[in-house]
Protein backbone atom coordinates (compact mmCIF):
# COMPACT_ATOMS: atom_id res chain seq x y z
CA UNK A 1 0.00 0.00 0.00
CA UNK A 2 1.51 3.28 -0.82
CA UNK A 3 0.74 5.75 1.74
CA UNK A 4 2.12 9.05 1.08
CA UNK A 5 3.38 10.99 3.97
CA UNK A 6 3.02 15.12 3.51
CA UNK A 7 3.50 17.77 6.16
CA UNK A 8 -0.09 19.02 8.01
CA UNK A 9 0.98 23.03 7.23
CA UNK A 10 2.81 25.37 5.80
CA UNK A 11 2.39 29.58 5.66
CA UNK A 12 3.77 31.56 2.90
CA UNK A 13 4.59 35.06 1.68
CA UNK A 14 2.60 36.30 -1.44
CA UNK A 15 5.30 36.27 -4.87
CA UNK A 16 7.30 33.49 -3.30
CA UNK A 17 7.82 30.26 -4.80
CA UNK A 18 6.35 27.34 -2.43
CA UNK A 19 7.69 23.74 -2.55
CA UNK A 20 5.58 20.79 -0.64
CA UNK A 21 7.49 17.55 -0.55
CA UNK A 22 5.27 14.08 -0.46
CA UNK A 23 7.20 10.78 0.88
CA UNK A 24 6.11 7.28 -0.47
CA UNK A 25 8.68 5.01 0.43
CA UNK A 26 6.66 2.02 -0.85
CA UNK A 27 5.84 2.96 -4.09
CA UNK A 28 5.37 0.47 -6.84
CA UNK A 29 6.61 0.21 -10.66
CA UNK A 30 3.90 1.13 -11.99
CA UNK A 31 2.67 3.85 -10.01
CA UNK A 32 2.55 7.15 -11.05
CA UNK A 33 2.43 10.37 -8.57
CA UNK A 34 -0.29 12.82 -9.05
CA UNK A 35 -1.10 16.23 -7.01
CA UNK A 36 -4.48 17.91 -6.39
CA UNK A 37 -5.40 21.02 -5.07
CA UNK A 38 -8.82 21.72 -2.95
CA UNK A 39 -10.17 24.60 -1.87
CA UNK A 40 -13.04 24.55 1.31
CA UNK A 41 -16.55 22.82 0.44
CA UNK A 42 -15.47 21.94 -2.62
CA UNK A 43 -13.98 18.82 -5.16
CA UNK A 44 -10.16 18.84 -5.41
CA UNK A 45 -8.86 19.85 -8.95
CA UNK A 46 -6.12 17.88 -10.68
CA UNK A 47 -2.60 20.04 -10.28
CA UNK A 48 -0.24 17.86 -12.20
CA UNK A 49 0.97 14.28 -12.77
CA UNK A 50 4.61 12.43 -13.13
CA UNK A 51 6.02 9.02 -13.40
CA UNK A 52 9.97 9.92 -12.70
CA UNK A 53 12.32 13.36 -13.01
CA UNK A 54 10.56 16.51 -13.79
CA UNK A 55 7.01 18.27 -15.33
CA UNK A 56 6.03 21.13 -15.75
CA UNK A 57 2.77 22.76 -16.80
CA UNK A 58 1.42 26.05 -16.88
CA UNK A 59 0.56 26.21 -13.17
CA UNK A 60 3.36 24.14 -11.09
CA UNK A 61 6.47 21.96 -11.34
CA UNK A 62 6.47 18.24 -9.85
CA UNK A 63 10.31 17.11 -9.37
CA UNK A 64 10.85 13.08 -8.74
CA UNK A 65 14.07 11.78 -7.28
CA UNK A 66 15.96 8.58 -8.84
CA UNK A 67 14.50 6.41 -6.20
CA UNK A 68 10.96 7.89 -6.76
CA UNK A 69 10.19 7.40 -2.81
CA UNK A 70 9.33 11.18 -2.69
CA UNK A 71 8.17 13.96 -5.03
CA UNK A 72 8.01 17.84 -4.21
CA UNK A 73 5.29 20.37 -5.37
CA UNK A 74 6.63 23.73 -6.60
CA UNK A 75 4.37 26.55 -7.09
CA UNK A 76 5.71 29.65 -8.38
CA UNK A 77 5.18 33.05 -7.06
CA UNK A 78 1.94 31.90 -5.11
CA UNK A 79 -0.96 34.55 -4.89
CA UNK A 80 -3.83 34.87 -2.17
CA UNK A 81 -5.90 32.57 -4.27
CA UNK A 82 -3.06 29.52 -3.92
CA UNK A 83 -4.62 28.96 0.03
CA UNK A 84 -6.02 25.49 0.24
CA UNK A 85 -4.94 21.94 0.96
CA UNK A 86 -2.52 19.78 -1.52
CA UNK A 87 -3.06 16.35 -2.07
CA UNK A 88 -0.49 13.34 -3.32
CA UNK A 89 -2.05 10.82 -4.18
CA UNK A 90 0.30 7.57 -5.80
CA UNK A 91 -1.91 5.67 -7.66
CA UNK A 92 -1.50 1.89 -7.59
CA UNK A 93 -1.13 -0.93 -10.41
CA UNK A 94 -4.53 -0.87 -12.69
CA UNK A 95 -6.12 -3.97 -11.09
CA UNK A 96 -8.21 -2.13 -8.52
CA UNK A 97 -8.77 1.29 -6.76
CA UNK A 98 -9.71 0.14 -3.60
CA UNK A 99 -6.68 1.35 -1.97
CA UNK A 100 -6.46 5.00 -3.54
CA UNK A 101 -5.32 7.00 -0.25
CA UNK A 102 -5.34 10.73 -0.62
CA UNK A 103 -4.11 11.61 2.89
CA UNK A 104 -4.70 14.56 5.26
CA UNK A 105 -2.92 16.61 2.78
CA UNK A 106 -0.76 19.85 3.20
CA UNK A 107 -2.51 23.01 4.14
CA UNK A 108 -1.18 26.03 2.19
CA UNK A 109 -1.84 29.42 3.47
CA UNK A 110 -0.46 32.41 1.59
CA UNK A 111 -0.10 35.54 3.63
CA UNK A 112 -0.49 38.90 2.01
CA UNK B 1 -20.70 22.01 -20.41
CA UNK B 2 -18.54 18.37 -19.65
CA UNK B 3 -17.88 17.53 -15.72
CA UNK B 4 -19.32 15.63 -13.29
CA UNK B 5 -22.61 16.86 -11.13
CA UNK B 6 -23.54 15.90 -7.64
CA UNK B 7 -26.91 16.93 -6.47
CA UNK B 8 -28.16 17.97 -3.35
CA UNK B 9 -25.82 20.18 -2.69
CA UNK B 10 -26.90 19.66 0.98
CA UNK B 11 -29.26 16.72 2.24
CA UNK B 12 -30.88 15.80 5.77
CA UNK B 13 -30.98 12.70 6.71
CA UNK B 14 -33.29 11.89 9.81
CA UNK B 15 -33.15 8.57 12.16
CA UNK B 16 -33.66 5.22 10.27
CA UNK B 17 -33.91 6.71 7.03
CA UNK B 18 -31.53 6.22 3.69
CA UNK B 19 -31.10 8.98 1.36
CA UNK B 20 -29.81 8.71 -2.03
CA UNK B 21 -26.85 10.70 -3.55
CA UNK B 22 -27.11 11.53 -6.79
CA UNK B 23 -23.48 11.41 -9.21
CA UNK B 24 -23.97 12.05 -12.78
CA UNK B 25 -21.16 12.39 -15.28
CA UNK B 26 -20.86 13.29 -19.44
CA UNK B 27 -16.93 13.13 -19.39
CA UNK B 28 -17.56 9.31 -21.10
CA UNK B 29 -15.10 7.95 -18.34
CA UNK B 30 -15.75 4.08 -17.30
CA UNK B 31 -14.61 4.86 -13.89
CA UNK B 32 -16.31 6.41 -10.93
CA UNK B 33 -15.77 6.69 -7.04
CA UNK B 34 -17.11 7.67 -3.78
CA UNK B 35 -15.75 9.41 -1.57
CA UNK B 36 -16.27 10.83 2.01
CA UNK B 37 -14.25 13.68 3.60
CA UNK B 38 -15.14 14.27 7.39
CA UNK B 39 -13.95 18.06 8.59
CA UNK B 40 -10.29 18.68 8.89
CA UNK B 41 -9.90 15.44 6.93
CA UNK B 42 -8.50 13.88 4.15
CA UNK B 43 -10.58 11.58 1.51
CA UNK B 44 -11.72 8.01 2.37
CA UNK B 45 -13.09 5.56 -0.43
CA UNK B 46 -16.38 4.18 -0.06
CA UNK B 47 -17.07 2.88 -3.15
CA UNK B 48 -15.86 2.45 -7.08
CA UNK B 49 -16.61 0.96 -10.29
CA UNK B 50 -14.67 0.51 -12.99
CA UNK B 51 -17.38 -0.71 -15.73
CA UNK B 52 -21.20 -0.37 -15.75
CA UNK B 53 -22.61 -3.71 -13.51
CA UNK B 54 -20.04 -3.81 -11.86
CA UNK B 55 -18.41 -1.85 -8.32
CA UNK B 56 -15.60 -2.77 -5.25
CA UNK B 57 -15.91 -1.99 -1.84
CA UNK B 58 -13.26 0.89 -0.96
CA UNK B 59 -12.05 1.43 2.74
CA UNK B 60 -15.10 2.44 4.45
CA UNK B 61 -18.00 0.51 2.79
CA UNK B 62 -19.62 -0.70 5.46
CA UNK B 63 -23.20 1.35 5.57
CA UNK B 64 -23.39 2.39 2.24
CA UNK B 65 -24.71 0.80 -1.47
CA UNK B 66 -24.16 1.79 -4.66
CA UNK B 67 -25.64 0.55 -7.98
CA UNK B 68 -24.13 1.44 -11.58
CA UNK B 69 -26.36 0.54 -14.21
CA UNK B 70 -25.42 3.22 -16.35
CA UNK B 71 -22.25 4.41 -17.53
CA UNK B 72 -23.10 7.82 -16.50
CA UNK B 73 -24.46 7.31 -12.96
CA UNK B 74 -23.48 6.31 -10.13
CA UNK B 75 -25.59 7.07 -7.48
CA UNK B 76 -24.73 6.27 -3.43
CA UNK B 77 -27.04 5.31 -0.97
CA UNK B 78 -26.61 5.98 2.74
CA UNK B 79 -28.46 3.18 4.82
CA UNK B 80 -29.83 3.54 8.26
CA UNK B 81 -26.81 1.04 9.07
CA UNK B 82 -24.23 4.10 8.78
CA UNK B 83 -24.39 5.37 12.49
CA UNK B 84 -22.74 8.44 12.14
CA UNK B 85 -23.32 9.62 8.02
CA UNK B 86 -22.36 13.48 8.92
CA UNK B 87 -19.86 14.54 6.50
CA UNK B 88 -18.63 15.88 2.87
CA UNK B 89 -19.30 13.19 0.25
CA UNK B 90 -17.48 13.67 -2.98
CA UNK B 91 -18.07 11.80 -6.35
CA UNK B 92 -15.30 11.44 -8.71
CA UNK B 93 -14.06 9.82 -12.17
CA UNK B 94 -11.34 8.82 -14.40
CA UNK B 95 -10.55 7.05 -18.10
CA UNK B 96 -9.56 4.32 -16.39
CA UNK B 97 -9.68 2.10 -12.84
CA UNK B 98 -6.35 3.03 -11.82
CA UNK B 99 -2.52 4.02 -12.66
CA UNK B 100 -2.16 6.77 -14.73
CA UNK B 101 -5.49 8.56 -14.39
CA UNK B 102 -6.45 11.45 -13.63
CA UNK B 103 -9.52 11.90 -10.96
CA UNK B 104 -12.13 14.58 -11.84
CA UNK B 105 -14.23 15.70 -8.86
CA UNK B 106 -17.98 16.97 -8.51
CA UNK B 107 -18.84 19.85 -6.35
CA UNK B 108 -19.69 17.45 -3.31
CA UNK B 109 -22.94 17.19 -1.52
CA UNK B 110 -22.59 17.74 2.74
CA UNK B 111 -25.09 15.27 4.39
CA UNK B 112 -25.97 16.57 8.06
CA UNK B 113 -28.00 14.28 10.20
CA UNK B 114 -31.20 15.91 12.14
Amino acid sequence: LAKTTQPISMDSYEGQEVNITCSHNNIATNDYITWYQQFPSQGPRFIIQGYKTKVTNEVASLFIPADRKSSTLSLPRVSLSDTAVYYCLVAPDQTGANNLFFGTGTRLTVIP
Amino acid sequence: DGGITQSPKYLFRKEGQNVTLSCEQNLNHDAMYWYRQDPGQGLRLIYYSQIVNDFQKGDIAEGYSVSREKKESFPLTVTSAQKNPTAFYLCASSPRAAGENIQYFGAGTRLSVL
